[in-house]
């Protein structure tokens, strides 16, 4: 069964804080993605990676960073966390062939007090 | 800048019934993904559809794609309480890694 695992279903942090958010795949996939999930808002983009070490911005970048050291592998880091990050983070890859079809991770509900 | 527009955004029926979710835009996809998404959960794909007209059904779910690529629908016959859950339509744009979600739809269905 193929599967896209997060570090934590629920973190609680407080503003200021750096955060990680860690994802991991199984399914050897080239393409990974970190969005966020708002109500009425549907899925917003942060940051998206197409290979190890590549990383491109996506809708809504500011006041985050990525790291993929590893292919499995594509962490999401908020330097200094604020009330405005309290959201959603869901991690998502796909496969470099075909329609970009998305497998997506539990999610992580973030609080950030 | 949201270029998929869902409606309706809430949807509340009883058991049984049938229903039609609406995916628009102004931009030409290549291909057109609808998921699902249950509570505490992330989305799950339901379908891809590519081609202009197309149609394809899974079980009691009838996916359309519009002639000109740009909108799609989601058609439900006969609704269960397992169909309870976010539908999001998400588009894939020429050129690009990045596929671009709808809002999204919320269904409730009542037994």
């Amino acid at each position: 069964d193929v599967k896209v695992t997060q570090s934590s279903r629920y973190l609680v942090k407080r503003t200021g804080e750096k955060v990680f958010l860690e994802c991991v795949q199984d399914m050897d996939h080239e393409n990974m993605f970190w969005y966020r999930q708002d109500p009425g808002l549907g899925l917003r983009l942060i940051y998206f990676s197409y290979d190890v070490k590549m990383k491109e911005k996506g809708d809504i970048p500011e006041g985050y960073s990525v790291s993929r050291e590893k292919k499995e592998r594509f962490s999401l880091i908020l330097e200094s966390a604020s009330t405005n990050q309290t959201s959603m983070y869901l991690c998502a890859s796909s496969p470099r062939e075909g329609r970009n079809e998305q497998f997506f991770g539990p999610g992580t509900r973030l609080t950030v007090l | 800048t949201q270029l998929l527009e869902q409606s309706p955004q809430f949807l509340s029926i009883q058991e049984g019934e049938n229903l039609t979710v609406y995916c628009n835009s102004s931009s030409v996809f290549s291909s057109l993904q609808w998921y699902r998404q249950e509570p505490g959960e992330g989305p799950v794909l339901l379908v891809t559809v590519v081609t202009g007209g197309e149609v394809k059904k899974l079980k009691r779910l009838t996916f359309q794609f519009g002639d000109a690529r740009k909108d799609s629908s989601l058609h439900i016959t006969a609704a269960q309480p397992g169909d309870t859950g976010l539908y999001l339509c998400a588009g894939e744009l020429d050129s690009s890694y990045k596929l671009i979600f709808g809002s999204g739809t919320r269904l409730l269905v009542r037994p």
